[in-house]
């Protein structure tokens, strides 16, 4: 079983929708989590940092993290076709910047 | 605007060649990263450097791959020879050693081996 589980879809919703991508995990020693989005024939880049638990929002982005759980989520408000990509959820622990990434999930957004 | 610059962008090669892939890691950046990509396995972790000293290469094929920093401006992944199944996005990623520090993309090497 791999440290950090998430479904790879594809998750296709209408343009407007509210677009829930979720992460588990395994390894409780991870503080840090955070939100990659890859476009398609392009790297990754960072959308969204989390530090332990809670909830942080950026405009139509909220990440949400449940340590608890050993659950972590990424909700998009208003779904764009422009958000169409492949959603990577990453973290790591307090010993450096080493991160383990989930599989991605590809997101598709319909006008 | 710093980024990770990777070079080539495209290379189409034949089985049996020689490749390598070179990364420009951010100025300042300690730590540089060497993942795959594929469809099936996603992202792996191939190599991992701190301060141009390799700490982490457990997810490289041995016989074939091997990765250096020459200097702290310069990354390079060599395959030899080459497979068709090394076929794949090959992403250079760097960032500063910290706890909770994240890491920065380069836009990939897409890499076919015929």
């Amino acid at each position: 079983q791999k440290e950090v589980e998430q479904d790879p879809g594809p998750l296709s919703v209408p343009e407007g929708a509210i677009v829930s991508l979720n992460c588990t995990y395994s390894n409780s020693a991870f503080q840090y989590f955070m939100w990659y989005r890859q476009y398609s024939r392009k790297g990754p880049e960072l959308l969204m940092y989390t530090y332990s638990s809670g909830n942080k929002e950026d405009g139509r982005f909220t990440a949400q993290v449940d340590k608890s759980s050993k659950y972590i989520s990424l909700f998009i408000r208003d779904s764009q076709p422009s958000d169409s990509a492949t959603y990577l959820c990453a973290m790591s622990d307090n010993a450096g910047n080493m991160l383990t990434f989930g599989g991605g999930t590809r997101l598709m957004v319909k006008p | 605007d710093a980024r990770v610059t990777q070079t080539p962008r495209h290379k189409v090669t034949e089985m049996g060649q020689e490749v390598t892939m070179r990364c420009q890691p951010i100025l300042g950046h300690n730590t540089v990263f060497w993942y795959r990509q594929t469809m099936m396995q996603g992202l792996e972790l191939l190599a991992y450097f701190r301060n141009r000293a390799p700490l982490d290469d457990s997810g490289m094929p041995k016989d074939r791959f091997s990765a250096e920093m020459p200097d702290a401006t310069l990354a390079t992944l060599k395959i030899q020879p080459s497979e068709p199944r090394d076929s794949a996005v090959y992403f250079c990623a760097s960032g500063l050693d910290r706890a909770g520090n994240t890491i920065y993309f380069g836009e990939g090497s897409w890499l076919t081996v015929v």
